[in-house]
């Protein structure tokens, strides 16, 4: 069975700061890894995604996030984090079959002035 | 490509009621995904359709829980004879299954509330 776990269920930061979100997983399969974002009354939208290829992955607001399969991680990165940054961040798993998807617990990321 | 829709997007009942709620995936997405995700937990998978096919139930939906895709295009999920602890968003997603792996896209929600 697949898991994902996220090892801050949150994190405040400051604006302008570097952040970092954890994910960890445990897959016995080939894994794909997601990362989605759920602002504030939204729906979950897909912020970037591994599948294949080059182990670094980024998105097109500035999140970049590495796939380590030594460590059995997919850490989310920004450098430099906006107020509009401010969201609940969910890191998945996918087998690839059912291509259902399995879900860490979340990280509410707070970004303060 | 209007995305996914859900409707309604909130709904209060009273235990022991049966609520009915509806997803519309985006159109020509042949795959239908329903999750339940309690407060301050991620998304848990309940089942999921290809075209009019139910091809996997989740543990998490007992024999109360029924969905349905008769066209294969909208989807349905009916909770029997509520509980307090049915209260959760029900989210619903679709994807064109054809590529090896695609993206999931996620509907608003149906937040539920079993007084």
């Amino acid at each position: 069975a697949q898991s994902v776990t996220q090892l801050d269920s949150q994190v405040p930061v400051f604006e302008e700061a570097p952040v970092e979100l954890r994910c960890n997983y445990s897959s016995s399969v080939s894994v794909y890894l997601f990362w989605y974002v759920q602002y504030p009354n939204q729906g979950l939208q897909l912020l970037l995604k591994y599948l294949s290829g080059s182990t670094l992955v980024e998105s097109i607001n500035g999140f970049e996030a590495e796939f380590n399969k030594s460590q059995t991680s997919f850490h989310l990165r920004k450098p430099s984090v906006h107020i509009s940054d401010t969201a609940e961040y969910f890191c998945a798993v996918s087998d690839g079959g059912a291509q259902k998807l399995v879900f860490g617990q979340g990280t509410r990321l707070t970004i303060n002035p | 490509d209007t995305g996914v829709s859900q409707d309604p997007r909130h709904k209060i009942t009273k235990r022991g009621q049966n609520v009915t709620f509806r997803c519309d995936p985006i159109s020509e997405h042949n795959r239908l995904y329903w999750y339940r995700q309690t407060l301050g937990q991620g998304p848990e998978f309940l089942t999921y359709f290809q075209n009019e096919a139910q091809l996997e139930k989740s543990r998490l939906l007992s024999d109360r829980f029924s969905a349905e895709r008769p066209k294969g295009s909208f989807s349905t999920l009916e909770i029997q004879r509520t509980e307090q602890g049915d209260s959760a968003m029900y989210l619903c997603a679709s994807l064109a299954s054809g590529r090896v792996i695609d993206t999931q896209y996620f509907g608003p929600g149906t937040r539920l509330t079993v007084l």
